[in-house]
C-alpha cells in the first residue's frame, strides 16, 4: 500500500460528460502528480500542485483541470468526454518539490467513456 | 515526442536467469533514472533509482546500469523469479525538476 488513495476506482460515462477524479496523498506530501496511462502508452504526465499551487504542466487538454485543497486532496476534472479521453488516470505525491525524490503512485481510476 | 524509450514491449525469461529490460532517453538534460514496476490493478511501484553520477547501482537482486555517454540504461534483475513478472517502466527527470518522464513500458514474464 502507497499511501495514495485514489477514487473511484472505476468510472464509466458517456461522451459529453464531466467526471471528477480525487486522490489523497500520502500523510505529509505536498506534491501531487497527474498521469495519464492510455492502452499502450507510457505513462504520460499531465499536471503537478504543489502545496496548493500549480507548479509544472504537461499534456494536458483544455477541457482537463486539476486543483489542491489546502487538506492537500487534489481533484482532477475533465469535461465534454471523448472517447479518446478513456485510459487509466494515476496519482501521485512526494514529499518536496525538485531533487531525488521518487513518487508514490495511487492504483488509479480506470475511465471508460461510451 | 517520446523523450524516454522502452522499445522492447515484451520479455520473456526462465526463472533463475537474468532478465535485461532496457531504455534509451534523448533529453541530455536528464540525470536522475529510476525503475517501476507494475502488477495489474495498481499502480506503479518504485523499484530502483540511479543518479548520473554514477554508473551503478544495486539492490539485491536488482542492479541498474546507466551509460551516459550512449543515454541508455538497463536494469538486470538475478535471477529471476515468477513474482517478477509485471510490466516494468524505465523514468528519468531533472533533479532541478518534477516530473517524472516515463517509457512506454516493458511486459516481463517469467517463466516457471
Amino acid at each position: 500500500d502507497s499511501g495514495v488513495t485514489q477514487t473511484p476506482k472505476h468510472l464509466i460515462t458517456a461522451t459529453g460528460q464531466r467526471v471528477t477524479l480525487r486522490c489523497s496523498p500520502r500523510s505529509g506530501d505536498l506534491s501531487v502528480y497527474w498521469y495519464q496511462q492510455s492502452l499502450d502508452q507510457g505513462l504520460q504526465f499531465l499536471i503537478q500542485y504543489y502545496n496548493g499551487e500549480e507548479r509544472a504542466k504537461g499534456n494536458i487538454l483544455e477541457r482537463f483541470s486539476a486543483q489542491q485543497f489546502p487538506d492537500l486532496h487534489s481533484e482532477l476534472n475533465l469535461s465534454s468526454l471523448e472517447l479518446g479521453d478513456s485510459a487509466l488516470y494515476f496519482c501521485a505525491s512526494s514529499l518536496l518539490q525538485g531533487g531525488n525524490e521518487k513518487l508514490f503512485f495511487g492504483s488509479g481510476t480506470q475511465l471508460s467513456v461510451l | 515526442d517520446q523523450q524516454v524509450k522502452q522499445n522492447s514491449p515484451s520479455l520473456s525469461v526462465q526463472e533463475g536467469r537474468i532478465s535485461i529490460l532496457n531504455c534509451d532517453y534523448t533529453n541530455s538534460m536528464f540525470d536522475y533514472f529510476l525503475w517501476y514496476k507494475k502488477y495489474p490493478a495498481e499502480g506503479p511501484t518504485f523499484l530502483i533509482s540511479i543518479s548520473s553520477i554514477k554508473d551503478k547501482n544495486e539492490d539485491g537482486r536488482f542492479t541498474v546500469f546507466l551509460n551516459k555517454s550512449a543515454k541508455h540504461l538497463s536494469l538486470h534483475i538475478v535471477p529471476s523469479q515468477p513474482g517478477d513478472s509485471a510490466v516494468y517502466f524505465c523514468a528519468a527527470k531533472k533533479s532541478s525538476g518534477d516530473k517524472l518522464t516515463f517509457g512506454t513500458g516493458t511486459r516481463l514474464a517469467v517463466r516457471p
